[in-house]
């Protein structure tokens, strides 16, 4: 059945490493999400897209994360330098641009040491 | 902006009983509402979702109702199972971003 597809489901780096995350969404999708969850904050939307072109990534740290689409099958988002406070599970959703509901990835848990 | 409350951050409810799980939110342009389901160490699934145009709307099991006069929205499980255990998420969306923005979660757990 269809679903999102992330890679890898679990990184542990160490701290100034550059983390990359992939995301693959359902077919036919326009739209992706990157959410990061922890305990403290719960879900928090990090960026999207539609189209493959960034709508909102009011949610990312810019100096550090940036988020792409290099095609309709590909989302990846990346940390560059990583830090101990970017450890959380990295969740990608995806939909159609006319509906609303989102299905989510099985997510990328992430432990910068 | 949007705020997404839940009431409890802990329900403990017996095998067989029915559960409800309620969420309150800020904006009164909300016009679309959805609950999510999240087990232990897998992504939020889609359980049951409802429009600002209806008061009430039922899956398997599950019933979702919107009271917009008070902006509350709760979440039913009848006849709850062990398989049900897990932590909820409402999430609502309005505007033209068309975005959620997620509740703190719910811990459900079913007692045998």
């Amino acid at each position: 059945d269809a679903r999102v597809t992330q890679t890898p489901r679990h990184k542990v780096t160490e701290m100034g490493q550059e983390v990359t995350m992939r995301c693959q969404p359902i077919l036919g999708h326009n739209t992706v999400f990157w959410y990061r969850q922890t305990m403290m904050q719960g879900l928090e939307l990090l960026a999207y897209f539609r189209n493959r072109a960034p709508l909102d990534d009011s949610g990312m740290p810019k100096d550090r994360f940036s988020a792409e689409m290099p095609d309709a099958t590909l989302a990846t988002l990346k940390i560059q330098p990583s830090e101990p406070r970017d450890s959380a599970v990295y969740f990608c959703a995806s939909g159609l641009s006319q509906a609303d509901e989102q299905y989510f990835g099985p997510g990328t848990r992430l432990t910068v040491t | 902006g949007e705020s997404v409350g839940l009431h409890l951050p802990t329900l403990s409810v017996q095998e067989g009983d029915n559960s409800i799980i309620n969420c309150a939110y800020s904006n009164s342009a909300s016009d679309y509402f959805i609950w999510y389901k999240q087990e232990s160490g897998k992504g939020p699934q889609f359980i049951i979702d409802i429009r600002s145009n209806m008061d009430k709307r039922q899956g398997q099991r599950v019933t979702v109702l919107l009271n917009k006069t008070v902006k509350h929205l709760s979440l039913q499980i009848a006849a709850t199972q062990p398989g049900d255990s897990a932590v909820y998420f409402c999430a609502v969306s309005s505007g033209s971003a068309r975005q959620l923005t997620f509740g703190s979660g719910t811990q459900l757990t079913v007692l045998p």
